[in-house]
């Protein structure tokens, strides 16, 4: 079945550091790939998404690029900010379905 | 506008007990779903409502699980004699139909004693 693949956490990086939190996944047809972030005491939020191969999603400064060829969502930053620290998931919803299938998800702490 | 309402949002409850979840989607969406974001588990999918279809159960974890959505709005998932592994928080969410993203509320969380 669908699956998703990320990095397992906890990430930790200092203030203004480049950001990487690799995702994978594993579907039949064309899934549509998202960011989820949930900030401390929040629900979720989308971060950012992508519709199709080589389409790329950005938000707050966050990029993540729909790699078909290796099946990948990585989710980057180039300087981080303490108010960046939250957990943050990445999903799929399969071609014809709605449902999301998310990863793990990766803890993000930001020192200052 | 209002965002996807949750209640109650702490639930302490003893194993044994049923419980009711209750969820008010954002106005217009007519889809919905459950989800259950739980330490061993992750996030996963238990059930989505689209309209007068049929809802898709396919992740509803056993018969002790089940929800309705009365009136095409707010939705129950009830459970019944609670185990220890039910403990979770249980997440709901609404979209407009066949769109994406799906907005989520802030969650019940259930503790079994």
């Amino acid at each position: 079945g669908d699956s998703v693949t990320q990095m397992e956490g906890p990430v930790t990086l200092s203030e203004e550091a480049f950001l990487t939190i690799n995702c994978t996944y594993t579907a039949t047809g064309y899934p549509s790939l998202f960011w989820y972030v949930q900030y401390p005491g929040e629900g979720l939020q989308l971060l950012l998404k992508a519709t199709k191969a080589d389409d790329k999603g950005s938000n707050k400064g966050f990029e993540a690029t729909y790699r078909k060829e290796t099946t990948s969502f990585h989710l980057e930053k180039g300087s981080v900010q303490v108010s960046d620290s939250a957990v943050y998931f990445c999903a799929l919803s399969a071609w014809g379905a709605q449902k999301l299938v998310f990863g793990q998800g990766t803890r993000l702490t930001i020192n200052p | 506008g209002a965002g996807v309402s949750q209640s109650p949002s702490n639930k302490v409850t003893e194993k044994g007990k049923d419980v009711e979840l209750r969820c008010d989607p954002i106005s217009g969406h007519t889809a919905l779903y459950w989800y259950r974001q739980s330490l061993g588990q992750g996030l996963e999918f238990l059930i989505y409502f689209q309209g007068n279809s049929a809802p898709d159960k396919s992740g509803l974890p056993s018969d002790r699980f089940s929800a309705e959505r009365t009136g095409g709005s707010v939705s129950t998932l009830t459970i019944q004699r609670t185990q220890q592994e039910d403990s979770a928080v249980y997440l709901c969410a609404s979209s407009f139909p066949e769109e994406q993203p799906q907005h989520f509320g802030d969650g019940t969380r259930l503790s079994i004693l």
